[in-house]
């Protein structure tokens, strides 16, 4: 059964610092890795999608990582802003089906 | 009205009441989705349906109904709800196949079971 963890739970940073979230899969089998953003009580808007035989994928500041054999993935955002304040969210597609299983999300807070 | 909508925003209904929740997409999609996501839990598929066919059901209890009449509008009917199904629902497209596309988000129903 795939399971999805997200370290950290919440992070605080200063504004203007790097940081870097992390998200593992318990079964590397998977069709594609989605990273998301959620504002307090609002929907998800999607940040960046990887797909299985992809590595990485970059829009801005935020850039992707995806290394399935260890069943890992990290999206890094630089020069964070106070506007990237929201939880993020990891989500795994397994191949076949139509299931995508989510992380509990990192609720990330940037200090102006 | 572009996106993916969904009525009402907000719902409060007694364990006796039926109500019905709303989606609707303009994307052209094939494929819609129902998740509910409570404080403190990961995000739970519900159902998910395809060219209108219902394709998974996520072992819903029954007082959840969905109702897919066309590509482009989604509903899930409640009854007899109990304060535990208190949550947001939120409601997804997405245009399958999906290896290269992904799933556009409503901005979901706070719904709050008294």
């Amino acid at each position: 059964k795939q399971e999805v963890t997200q370290i950290p739970a919440a992070l605080s940073v200063p504004e203007g610092e790097n940081l870097v979230l992390n998200c593992s899969f318990t079964d590397s089998a998977i069709y594609n890795l989605q990273w998301f953003r959620q504002d307090p009580g609002k929907g998800l808007t999607s940040l960046l999608l990887i797909q299985s035989s992809q590595r990485e994928q970059t829009s801005g500041r935020l850039n992707a990582s995806l290394d399935k054999s260890s069943g890992r993935s990290t999206l890094y955002i630089a020069a964070s802003q106070p506007g990237d304040s929201a939880t993020y969210l990891c989500a795994v597609r397994p191949p076949g089906g139509f299931k995508t299983i989510f992380g509990a999300g990192t609720r990330l807070f940037v200090k102006a | 009205e572009t996106g993916v909508t969904q009525t009402p925003r907000h719902l409060v209904m007694g364990m006796t009441n039926k109500k019905s929740l709303k989606c609707e997409q303009h994307l052209g999609h094939n494929a819609m989705y129902w998740y509910k996501q409570s404080a403190k839990k990961p995000l739970e598929l519900m159902f998910v349906y395809n060219f209108k066919e219902q394709t998974e059901n996520n072992s819903v209890p029954s007082r959840f109904s969905p109702e897919c009449p066309n590509s482009s509008h989604l509903f899930l009917h409640l009854h007899t709800l109990q304060p535990e199904d208190s949550a947001l629902y939120l409601c997804a497209s997405s245009q399958l196949p999906e290896s290269t596309d992904t799933q556009y988000f409503g901005p979901g129903t706070r719904l709050t079971v008294l």
